[in-house]
C-alpha cells in the first residue's frame, strides 16, 4: 500500500524564522509529488515535482525532490503570519488517478 | 468564473438518513474527485471521474455513490449514514489528470449522530 509520510507533524516558530518541512513516501511506481497548502478550508496548490534534484520557487517557497532518498523538503524563508497553515504532500503513480496525501505538518508562526 | 462550488457547507444526519453532496466546477474540467478528510488526516480520495459518463472508486469508495452525467457536475450519494462517515468531505477538479493543478471547493462538513 503507497504511504506518504510528513514530519514534524507540528512546528511553532516566531516570524522571520526559516522552515523546512519534509516529506517521505513509497509510492508503486511514482510518478509525482505534490505540495498544498490547506489554511482555514480547501488544500491549495503550491508545487509538482516530477525530477529529482530541481528546485521549484514561488517568492519565499521552495521545493525539491530526491528520488533516491524517496523524499522531499519544502522550504519557507522569512516566515510571516501568513505562512500559518496545514502543509500537505501526497504522491501519485503511473497507471491510476490516485493521490496518496501524508497527514501534513501544521504550522504555526508567531508574531 | 466561480470556480469550485459545493453545497451544503454544513449539515447534520441522523444514523440511516442518506444525502446528496452537491459539487458544480465552471471550469471546463475533464477531472473531478471526492475526498474526505478526517480530523488530523489527510485527504483520502473516495471517488473520481474522468468525464462525463465515467467515475472509479478511490481509496474509501464503501458507503457512497456518485454519478457524472456532465461536465460541470459531480454529485455524491450517501445512502445509509453512519457515524464514521463524520468528516469534511472536499469536491475538487483539474483539466488534465491528477497531478494537474486540482482545484478544491470549500468543503462540506458533515456530522452524522
Amino acid at each position: 500500500e503507497d504511504k506518504v509520510v510528513q514530519s514534524p507533524l507540528s512546528l511553532v516558530v516566531h516570524e522571520g524564522d526559516t522552515v523546512t518541512l519534509n516529506c517521505s513516501y513509497e509510492v508503486t511506481n511514482f510518478r509525482s509529488l505534490l505540495w498544498y497548502k490547506q489554511e482555514k478550508k480547501a488544500p491549495t496548490f503550491l508545487f509538482m515535482l516530477t525530477s529529482s534534484g530541481i528546485e521549484k520557487k514561488s517568492g519565499r517557497l521552495s521545493s525539491i525532490l530526491d528520488k533516491k532518498e524517496l523524499s522531499s523538503i519544502l522550504n519557507i524563508t522569512a516566515t510571516q503570519t501568513g505562512d500559518s497553515a496545514i502543509y500537505l504532500c501526497a504522491g501519485s503513480n503511473f497507471g491510476n488517478e490516485k493521490l496518496t496525501f501524508g497527514t501534513g505538518t501544521r504550522l504555526t508562526i508567531i508574531p | 468564473n466561480a470556480g469550485v462550488t459545493q453545497t451544503p457547507k454544513f449539515r447534520i444526519l441522523k444514523i440511516g438518513q442518506s444525502m446528496t453532496l452537491q459539487c458544480t466546477q465552471d471550469m471546463n474540467h475533464n477531472y473531478m474527485y471526492w475526498y474526505r478528510q478526517d480530523p488530523g488526516m489527510g485527504l483520502k480520495l473516495i471517488y473520481y471521474s474522468v468525464g462525463a459518463g465515467i467515475t472509479d472508486k478511490g481509496e474509501v469508495p464503501n458507503g457512497y455513490n456518485v454519478s457524472r452525467s456532465t461536465t460541470e457536475d459531480f454529485p455524491l450519494r450517501l445512502e445509509l449514514a453512519a457515524p464514521s462517515q463524520t468528516s469534511v468531505y472536499f469536491c475538487a477538479s483539474s483539466y488534465e489528470d491528477i497531478t494537474d493543478t486540482q482545484y478544491f471547493g470549500p468543503g462540506t462538513r458533515l456530522t452524522v449522530l
